[in-house]
């Protein structure tokens, strides 16, 4: 069975910073390209980033960049987020999420909600 | 940027309807189109990918067409079940970009 679990999210103020992690199993994970997707209460889904599958390659949104790194542990099986200088609107719950190619996203997580506020 | 704008917003409709959402991309994106479901504290659901191909474990009733800039996702006879928040999403080119959603419900 696929399993992507993420962790590491909670309430933070403006201006700190957090680590998500999502750990994968029941796939291969290092042949698979990872994203994190955001939604926001009452909001659509947002993308916020992707790495290859040897994670040689990184892309961001625009609204993160230079703020948030993704990376990854194929060791692990691990995914990473991390997020400096958050500020309100960056409050979501953030899913972690594979693609085989980086197209389509087959496989998601439950969703890890950050609360950025004071 | 690519926008995808995603139509109706909501639609409520009984068990056994016919239910159609299209999605327009502001520029074509081949086939490089995806569409999920989304229920409340539930992860995400691929549904359909490169526009027309039923993700594995998703029923037969659903189905996607379309190619370039617009693009269809059909429930053929709506079940309780599917009661959910459906998007649409291209993978043409980064960023990903997703539709603004249709919330489908049972009436």
């Amino acid at each position: 069975e696929v399993q992507l679990v993420e962790s590491g999210g909670g309430l933070v103020q403006p201006g700190g910073s957090l680590r998500l992690s999502c750990a994968a199993s029941g796939f291969t994970f290092s042949r698979n390209w990872m994203h994190w997707v955001r939604q926001t209460p009452g909001m659509g889904l947002v993308w916020v980033s992707r790495i290859s599958n040897d994670g040689s390659s990184t892309t961001y949104a625009d609204s993160v960049k230079g703020r948030f790194t993704i990376s990854r542990d194929n060791a692990k099986n691990t995914l990473y987020l991390q997020m400096n200088s958050l500020r309100a609107e960056d409050t979501a719950v953030y899913y972690c999420t594979s693609s085989p190619y980086g197209g389509f996203l087959e496989y998601w997580g439950q969703g890890n909600l950050v609360t950025v506020s004071s | 940027d690519i926008q995808m704008t995603q139509s109706p917003s909501s639609l409520s409709a009984s068990v056994g309807d016919r239910v159609t959402i299209t999605c327009r991309a502001s520029q074509s994106i081949s086939s490089y189109f995806n569409w999920y479901q989304v229920k409340p504290g539930k992860a995400p659901k691929l549904m359909i990918y490169t526009a027309s191909r039923l993700q594995s474990g998703v029923p037969s009733r659903f189905s996607g067409s379309g190619s370039g800039t617009d693009f269809t996702l059909t429930i053929r006879s709506l079940q309780p079940e599917d009661s959910a928040t459906y998007y649409c999403q291209q993978s043409y080119s980064t960023p990903l970009t997703f539709g603004g959603g249709t919330k489908v419900e049972i009436k």
